[in-house]
């Protein structure tokens, strides 16, 4: 499996877009960039995921570069509601998914 | 009712003791999964079963076992139970085209 790799902690204000980053340079060709939230102690929560194109869902988008080494995650308009954990995660869309999750980036928005 | 079900929620048991988590999903995903989380990490694979008959150990099965009693029900056992199992248990499941769904948790202290 392909590892990632995020900034520790993020801070971000109120009404704000957040843009967190990861690094997935070894990915290959069939995997998939997950993305989950944790708030506290809560089970994580699925966000949204992608291929190779950008993605856009009722919470979040998805951009990822053109090699795929890399992608974002925004929230376009934080609010408090929205600290928590973040994990980057890949794996496969088919089969068994063994998505392994790392410490994610915990992001914290302010008023 | 939640999509997945965890139970007990807290649970503090002595060392040794034998102790069962359940797990149970309306789902219907064929997919269920057992992470373990300790304060401040992510998750770790403990076990998961891609359909009833089949069941597979993940990263640190040591002192866990598991049963798939119906598609719906996957429970986790810790043998013996010792300190440093003490930690906060994830169900999750998933079906081949969206990502995992988690249930709530279970906080488990042995002392």
């Amino acid at each position: 499996d392909a590892k990632t790799t995020q900034p520790t902690s993020m801070d971000c204000a109120e009404g704000r877009a957040a843009n967190l980053p990861c690094n997935h340079s070894t990915i290959s060709g069939n995997e998939y960039v997950y993305w989950y939230r944790q708030i506290h102690s809560q089970g994580p929560q699925y966000i949204i995921h992608g291929l190779k194109n950008n993605e856009t869902n009722e919470m979040a988008s998805l951009i990822i570069t053109e090699d795929r080494k890399s992608s974002t995650l925004i929230l376009p308009h934080a609010t408090l509601r929205d600290t928590a954990v973040y994990y980057c995660i890949v794996g496969m869309n088919t089969g068994f998914q063994k998505l392994v999750f790392g410490t994610g980036t915990r992001l914290l928005v302010s008023p | 009712d939640a999509d997945v079900t965890q139970t007990p929620r807290n649970r503090i048991t002595k060392t040794g003791k034998r102790i069962m988590l359940e797990c149970s999903q309306t789902k219907g995903h064929d997919r269920m999964y057992w992470y373990r989380q300790d304060p401040g990490l992510g998750l770790q694979l403990i076990y998961y079963s891609f359909d009833v008959k089949d069941i597979n150990k993940g990263e640190i099965s040591d002192g866990y076992s598991v049963s798939r009693q119906a598609q719906a029900k996957f429970s986790l056992s810790l043998e013996s139970a010792i300190p440093n199992q003490t930690a906060l248990y994830f169900c999750a499941t998933s079906d081949s085209g969206r990502g995992y769904t988690f249930g709530s948790g279970t906080r488990l202290t042995v002392v």
